[in-house]
């Protein structure tokens, strides 16, 4: 089945510095990539949608030149929190809609972020 | 737009009684329903899903959830809950038809005891 391979699964990083994170899909071509934050016990927000060879879209609230969104290829598609601040700690997860024959949307395994 | 509610932020059970986790959604269009499971720390796994066709949709680990159109819900069963069904549960929905970005429930922790 398709598969989502997104790492770190956590990071640990200090304020101000920035870090990257890659969802890369393994067995299948990936035009979209949608990006998550989840804060404890609460649900998925969709923070953007990224499509290859174009820009992100981002969701209202969310701001573009925090979270840079990059996907660069068919199976690569990055998020990178830039300028990293305390409040930047969170969970975060990609998702590729579902191809043709796929069951349901395919989830990275997630990154916890802990800015310190 | 969409929405989905579930009911319940929290349900403890004990090991090998049936459960059931309740949803709700609303929306002007015709839908797609998910559910997905999450463990500690991990990404969302598809639990099972209704398309269309039969309203009993039955999904992977025993769960199953049945369709009702007349009152909005989607609601996840299992006869027998295990130690290892202990996780986070999330209902979904997305459109039929153009956009069909999942709009996702606030999740229900289901708690098995021994």
């Amino acid at each position: 089945g398709a598969v989502v391979s997104q790492h770190p699964s956590r990071v640990i990083c200090k304020s101000g510095t920035s870090v990257k994170i890659e969802c890369r899909s393994l067995d299948f071509q990936a035009t979209t990539m949608f990006w998550y934050r989840q804060f404890p016990k609460q649900s998925l927000m969709l923070m953007a949608t990224s499509n290859e060879g174009s820009k992100a879209t981002y969701e209202q609230g969310v701001e573009k030149d925090k979270f840079l969104i990059n996907h660069a290829s068919l199976t690569l598609s990055t998020l990178t929190v830039t300028s990293a601040h305390p409040e930047d700690s969170s969970f975060y997860i990609c998702s590729a809609p579902p191809g043709q024959g796929a069951l349901g949307y395919t989830f990275g395994s997630g990154t916890r972020l802990t800015v310190v | 737009a969409q929405s989905v509610t579930q009911l319940d932020s929290q349900v403890p059970v004990f090991e090998e009684a049936p459960v059931e986790l309740r949803c709700n959604y609303s929306s002007s269009v015709s839908v797609y329903l998910f559910w997905y499971v999450q463990y500690p720390n991990q990404g969302l796994q598809l639990l099972l899903k209704y398309l269309s066709g039969s309203t009993l949709v039955k999904g992977i680990n025993g769960f199953e959830a049945e369709f009702n159109k007349s009152q909005t819900s989607f609601h996840l069963r299992k006869p027998s809950v295990h130690i290892s069904d202990t996780a986070e549960y999330f209902c979904a929905v997305s459109g039929s038809g153009g956009s069909y970005i999942p709009t996702f429930g606030r999740g229900t922790s289901l708690i098995v005891h021994p």
